[in-house]
């Protein structure tokens, strides 16, 4: 049981360059989602989905695309790279109604390790 | 709207001092909150959810509605606590909101 993957770890992207980070989980999990992390400004929400063919915007979607073709997999799509861009990228994943079911730490959400990535 | 607000980005203690963290939270309904952990480079590690009141590592949070408050405390800081802490909030349309986060620094 791997958990939540991500792929890769860092990259170093030119301006106007695309890319594809990706995320898998082996959990069965509904939920999964992309967070970006910048210094004072914690993470934000980048997009999110509830369900394989679903997806949904998050706070800060601007430059990014997604798509949720299976339950296991959610891609986030740079096709542009700009500066602004650099940041530490974790996906995340859970079940749809954690919170509904009984306590407990496996009934949670699960972050990935994160890809660091600069756009020069 | 939603928020999650951490008014303290840097927080330093010694150790053996006690610890609050704090995060306060709007939101319409019954939250579903919960305190992350993340250690240098690594990925964000579950502290503590209010729901099932567990906690790892000594630290504790209560929801306090009345004041929208869910404070990180432990009584007794350690060197190893020293981390960057999140409150997250998660609604039921499947976002989890963080705060901005607040880096505790534990001094010898």
């Amino acid at each position: 049981n791997a958990g939540v993957t991500q792929t890769p770890k860092f990259q170093v992207l030119k301006t106007g360059q695309s890319m594809t980070l990706q995320c898998a989980q082996d959990m069965n999990h509904e939920y999964m989602s992309w967070y970006r992390q910048d210094p004072g400004m914690g993470l934000r929400l980048i997009h999110y989905s509830v369900g394989a063919g679903i997806t949904d915007q998050g706070e800060v979607p601007n430059g990014y695309n997604v798509s949720r073709s299976t339950t296991e997999d959610f891609p986030l799509r740079l096709l542009s790279a700009a500066p602004s861009q650099t940041s530490v990228y974790f996906c995340a994943s859970s079940r749809r109604k954690f919170s509904m079911g009984p306590g407990g730490f496996g009934n949670t959400i699960y972050f990935g390790e994160g890809s660091w990535l600069t756009v020069v | 709207a939603q928020r999650v607000t951490q008014p303290e980005k840097l927080l330093s203690v010694f150790k053996g001092a006690p610890v609050e963290l704090k995060c306060n939270y709007s939101y319409s309904g019954s939250p579903e909150l919960f305190w992350y952990v993340q250690y240098s480079r690594q990925r964000l590690q579950l502290l503590l959810r209010h729901i099932s009141r567990e906690s790892i590592k000594g630290f504790t949070a209560d929801l306090n509605k009345g004041e929208t408050s869910f404070h990180l405390k432990k009584p007794f800081a350690q060197e190893e606590d020293s981390a960057m802490y999140y409150c997250a909030l998660y609604n039921q349309g499947g976002k989890l909101i963080f705060g901005q986060g607040t880096e505790l620094s534990v001094k010898p």
